[in-house]
């Protein structure tokens, strides 16, 4: 019972570089949601997905782009990486919306340099 | 901006005593309230999720929510070594969108 699943765990990019950050559930979850961590802070949402074919930004998409073709994956991507984008990210699922709890990914720890 | 407030400590409590985690929120429309604990270096683990006013227990855990004064808290009873970590304050809208979470509050438990 895998739950949801990252990869990398992690990685360190030189500045203006690209990458995607994979994510995959077992779940048969609709709703998918990534989140970055900063140190002492909050999880913040980047992006988010009701269900294959739809994504939404979150609160700080700026940099990052998405895409949901399965039901089962959702693809973070980073363009052009700055030293801004150094954070930990965390892939997340649930059944319906923010009614129902998340469940986490291990994480992606990223260092851009 | 929805947000989410909490006490960043660190909070110190004694092995065996009760911790008390605290939240409050700026959304008067949210519906669902959750705590997560972090480890350092993990990732989020759901604690307890609660809905309506009131009390909700787990095992050692309690949620209280009381929606009018926008707070939510979270009781550790029997507090154990184990129980260090920080604690997260998720909220809910009832939407599609994410969760909105606080900072965290980092407990440790002294044996």
């Amino acid at each position: 019972n895998a739950g949801v699943t990252q990869t990398p765990k992690f990685r360190i990019l030189k500045i203006g570089q690209s990458m995607t950050l994979q994510c995959a559930q077992d779940m048969n979850h609709n709703y998918m949601y990534w989140y970055r961590q900063d140190p002492g802070m909050g999880l913040k949402l980047i992006y988010y997905s009701v269900g294959a074919g739809i994504t939404d930004k979150g609160e700080v998409p700026n940099g990052y782009n998405v895409s949901r073709s399965t039901t089962e994956d959702f693809p973070l991507r980073l363009e052009l990486a700055a030293p801004s984008q150094t954070s930990v990210y965390f892939c997340a699922s649930s059944y319906a919306g923010s009614n129902q709890p998340q469940h986490f990914g291990d994480g992606t720890r990223l260092s851009i340099l | 901006q929805k947000e989410v407030e909490q006490n960043s400590g660190p909070l110190s409590v004694p092995e065996g005593a009760i911790a008390s985690l605290n939240c409050t929120y700026s959304d008067r429309g949210s519906q669902s309230f959750f705590w997560y604990r972090q480890y350092s270096g993990k990732s989020p683990e759901l604690i307890m999720s609660i809905y309506s006013n009131g009390d909700k227990e787990d095992g050692r855990f309690t949620a209280q929510l009381n929606k009018a004064s926008q707070y939510v808290s979270l009781l550790i009873r029997d507090s154990q070594p184990s129980d260090s970590a920080t604690y997260l304050c998720a909220v809910g809208g009832g939407g599609a969108d994410g969760l909105t979470f606080g900072k965290g509050t980092h407990l440790i438990i002294q044996p």
